[in-house]
């Protein structure tokens, strides 16, 4: 099993452009989760989904930010435009319900 | 509102100097704490999930305890290998969500 993928691993992008973070989950794992960590607020949920399904989204920081799941094995996080106070590493995580499997992240940097 | 709080922030031992780092939390309807291991530039690896006050699981120098208030997550006899950030979470209510704790950044020195 190769765990929960990310990609890419780092990100480096210029203010105002399109970021599309990816995330291929454990198979048979009927969650998956978005946080995103920062040394200031630690990790945050962002959103999370069950069955494809969003759940719960009220960590969303605002309209720029969006995450899709079409299916099983892979969801998107996307934030347009993006914005320098963006920058941070944004982790996936799958589970069957205890004990989440993250991903190795992906490091944004909004310059 | 959910809260986790752990200490403290970064803790410095000495190669086989034991000591525990303390995760207390607000919750209601507490279903399980969760303590997470994370290495620099990698995601957190679960560690250990507790369900209910008074219960303890061990794995190799490390063992976690949960009372109706906190967690504690003990180092006996700590490795260099040890080092890492520590991360607490809890499960409460109706939510599948994990409320995560800052983390307490332990490093052992040989």
């Amino acid at each position: 099993d190769a765990g929960v993928i990310q990609s890419p691993r780092h990100e480096v992008t210029e203010m105002g452009q399109e970021v599309t973070l990816r995330c291929k989950p454990i198979s048979g794992h009927d969650y998956l989760f978005w946080y995103r960590q920062t040394m200031m607020r630690g990790l945050e949920l962002l959103i999370y989904f069950n069955n494809n399904v969003p759940i719960d989204d009220s960590g969303m920081p605002e309209d720029r930010f969006s995450a899709k799941m079409p299916n099983a094995s892979f969801s998107t996080l996307k934030i347009q435009p993006s914005e320098p106070r963006d920058s941070a590493v944004y982790f996936c995580a799958s589970s069957e319900r205890w004990g989440y499997t993250f991903g190795s992240g992906t490091r944004l940097t909004v310059v | 509102e959910d809260q986790v709080t752990q200490s403290p922030e970064a803790l410095r031992l000495q190669e086989g100097e034991s000591s525990s780092l303390n995760c207390s939390y607000t919750v209601s309807g507490l279903r399980g704490l969760f303590w997470y291991r994370q290495d620099p530039g990698k995601g957190p690896e679960f560690l250990f999930t507790l369900y209910s006050a008074g219960e303890e699981k061990e794995k190799e120098r490390l063992k976690a305890t949960l009372t109706k208030k906190e967690s504690f997550l003990h180092i006996t006899a700590p490795k260099p290998e040890d080092s890492a950030t520590y991360l607490c979470a809890v499960q409460a209510g109706s939510t599948d969500k994990l409320i995560f704790g800052t983390g307490t950044r332990l490093q052992v020195f040989p």
